[in-house]
């Protein structure tokens, strides 16, 4: 089966640890990104990467970090920085450019930070 | 000021009923125009798309785009309970491939 696998589907960290979100896709998209979805926020993009080994920083990239060396992986790191890291993260792969319209998303990662 | 705009909601109508979602935007830019369904707990999915604009219908459903009014519309005749579920408006401009999500409307129908 093609698709988009994050794990774990819970997550659960003391403030001031690091932790590392898994996202990986089988779907041979060059795209990949990250969302964090709050309640009345709708979806706002944290980081993406259109190829291997580049990735930029989306609207509200302070206090994450992404890595991209391999096509079917983009881990999403939520440092100690991040003020408000409790939320539901969700990865997405697209092919990139004109047909990046149709994102293919994860079932998504609920963090929660205490 | 937010560039795509949604009421979140919350919508319940009774079963068999029309539902009307809408979203407007700012960014005279967006060329693809996007409905995407999220049911609890789940990552969304892209239910319809439209480019430029137009309409588009899809059995139950009919995506409307008025580029002049800056306004994006999703009609769901005879809804049914499967239908419960947040819907999420999203655009794009033409270059790139990062989309702009408004904030979603829950929505419930009720059997």
């Amino acid at each position: 089966d093609g698709g988009i696998t994050q794990s774990p589907k819970y997550l659960f960290r003391k403030e001031g640890q690091n932790v590392t979100l898994s996202c990986e896709q089988n779907l041979n998209h060059d795209a990949m990104y990250w969302y964090r979805q709050d309640p009345g926020q709708g979806l706002r993009l944290i980081y993406y990467s259109q190829i291997v080994n580049d990735f930029q920083k989306g609207d509200i990239a302070e206090g994450y970090s992404v890595s991209r060396e391999k096509k079917e992986s983009f881990p999403l790191t939520v440092t100690s920085a991040q003020k408000n890291p409790t939320a539901f993260y969700l990865c997405a792969s697209s092919v990139p450019g004109l047909a990046g319209h149709e994102q293919y998303f994860g079932p998504g990662t609920r963090l929660t930070v205490t | 000021q937010k560039e795509v705009e949604q009421d979140p909601g919350p919508l319940s109508v009774p079963e068999g009923a029309i539902v009307s979602l809408n979203c407007t935007y700012s960014n005279s830019a967006f060329q693809y125009f996007m409905w995407y369904r999220q049911y609890s707990r789940k990552g969304p999915e892209l239910l319809m798309y439209t480019y430029s604009s137009g309409n588009k219908e899809d059995g139950r459903f009919t995506a409307q785009v008025d580029k002049s009014s800056k306004y994006i519309s999703l009609f769901i005749r005879d809804s049914q309970p499967s239908d419960s579920a947040t819907y999420l408006c999203a655009m794009k401009e033409t270059s790139g491939s990062r989309l702009t999500f408004g904030e979603g409307t829950q929505l419930t129908v009720n059997p």
